[in-house]
């Protein structure tokens, strides 16, 4: 089946810190890959994307690289921010987009 | 910028009542989804829409249907509603092929 598959939280860190949110998958074909943001009280973002194998996303200082060998998607941010401060979804897709597969968040707390 | 509207934040309702929830995007997307958001739980989807009058279920349908009459709106009906449906409620769209932009969520109480 599809899923994926998130390192459970929270996860707190000190202002620039570096961040690491490990995301690991199954598809049943050759999915994209997301990773979507949750701040406070409201809907998700969508943060960055990855269409193929070996792409890197990146946004806002975030960057993921998409390995199909480990099957992995890896969130990560050099220098985190307290306005970092939200829940993290990764996510896959397949057929065009038209189905999603979320892990369960990740909450992130970043500390001044 | 995409906007997708869900028309109540907050919600209480009482167990057996019709329940209707309420989403509208801008962008003339074709499809559209609701989903339920758990604590450890991630997003589930309940139903999707890609096209007006057409629906398909999602992963956790039971208990739920959904009305698309119109392209930029969908609804959500909990036809009778148990305390099992309380939970965050997230609507979003998208063009074929593209992302999903999702709206502020609905906190939906059934007490």
């Amino acid at each position: 089946g599809n899923s994926v598959t998130q390192m459970e939280g929270p996860v707190t860190l000190s202002e620039e810190a570096f961040l690491t949110i490990n995301c690991t998958y199954t598809a049943t074909g050759y999915p994209s890959l997301f990773w979507y943001v949750q701040y406070p009280g409201e809907g998700l973002q969508l943060l960055l994307k990855a269409t193929k194998a070996d792409d890197k996303g990146s946004n806002k200082g975030f960057e993921a690289t998409y390995r199909k060998e480990t099957t992995s998607f890896h969130l990560e941010k050099g220098s985190v921010q307290v306005s970092d401060s939200a829940v993290y979804f990764c996510a896959l897709s397949l057929y065009n987009f038209n189905k999603f597969y979320f892990g369960s968040g990740t909450k992130l707390n970043v500390k001044p | 910028d995409v906007k997708v509207t869900q028309s109540s934040r907050y919600l209480v309702k009482r167990t057996g009542e019709k329940v209707f929830l309420e989403c509208v995007q801008d962008m003339d997307h074709e499809n559209m989804f609701w989903y339920r958001q758990d604590p450890g739980l991630g997003l589930r989807l309940i139903y999707f829409s890609y096209d007006v009058k057409m629906k398909e279920k999602g992963d956790i349908p039971e208990g739920y249907s959904v009305s698309r009459e119109k392209k930029e709106r969908f609804s959500l009906i909990l036809e009778s509603a148990s305390t099992n449906q309380t939970s965050m409620y997230l609507c979003a769209s998208s063009q074929p092929t593209q992302p999903q932009h999702f709206g502020d969520g609905t906190r939906l109480s059934i007490l």
